[in-house]
């Protein structure tokens, strides 16, 4: 079965500071592997996605996140952390072949501070 | 009208209410999904519909019931809820079922049930 792992609920940095989210998975298959973004009020937005190919997947808004088979971890980073990054941020992974919504992990809310 | 949208954004209704909420995506999908988002508990999957077909349904109660008309049209019919059914519940579209594909949410529909 699949499962996502997120540590740490709250991460809190500095503005100007490195980002760093992590996200570990367990898949009985080779994962596609997601991150969204929620901000207060609103839906989930993706920021990046990795199915095949390059490891290291760059998105929206200067985030990016490296797939690591061998430690089954898609962390999420960003260099610079700016205000405007203050939200909830979601790993997810694609479930099984036949059993297709993707599985959630419990969200990170992520606080900069000024 | 872009992306998925969802009506009403806000609903209060009374135990003895019947509602529903409406979600439409303008991206060509076949694929839609409910989800429960309440606070300090992981995304929850309810329902999903692919190509108008209901694929899955997550051991949700009968108070809600899901209908897709067609595969830009979903609705989550309720009646007879619970103070504990206050929740964000969101709306996903997605090109289809398949595994590869990432979510599109709508903004959320913030149920509070009195």
């Amino acid at each position: 079965a699949q499962s996502v792992t997120q540590l740490g609920s709250h991460v809190s940095v500095s503005e100007g500071a490195l980002v760093l989210l992590r996200c570990n998975y367990s898949s009985s298959v080779p994962p596609y592997l997601f991150w969204y973004v929620q901000y207060p009020n609103q839906g989930l937005q993706l920021l990046l996605k990795y199915t095949t190919g390059a490891t290291l997947v760059k998105g929206i808004n200067g985030f990016e996140a490296e797939f690591k088979k061998s430690e089954t971890s898609f962390h999420l980073t960003k260099p610079s952390a700016h205000m405007s990054d203050a939200a909830e941020y979601f790993c997810a992974v694609s479930g099984s072949p036949g059993n297709t919504p993707l599985v959630f992990g419990k969200g990170t809310r992520l606080s900069v501070i000024a | 009208e872009t992306g998925v949208t969802q009506t009403p954004r806000h609903l209060v209704m009374g135990m003895t209410n019947k509602k529903s909420l409406k979600c439409e995506q303008h991206l060509g999908h076949n694929a839609m999904y409910w989800y429960k988002q309440s606070a300090k508990k992981p995304l929850e999957l309810m329902f999903v519909y692919n190509f108008k077909e209901q694929t899955e349904n997550n051991s949700v109660p009968s108070r809600f019931s899901p209908e897709c008309p067609n595969s830009s049209h979903l609705f989550l019919h309720l009646h007879t809820l619970q103070p504990e059914d206050s929740a964000l519940y969101l709306c996903a579209s997605s090109q289809d079922g398949d595994r590869g594909y990432e979510q599109y949410f709508g903004p959320g529909t913030r149920l509070t049930v009195t």
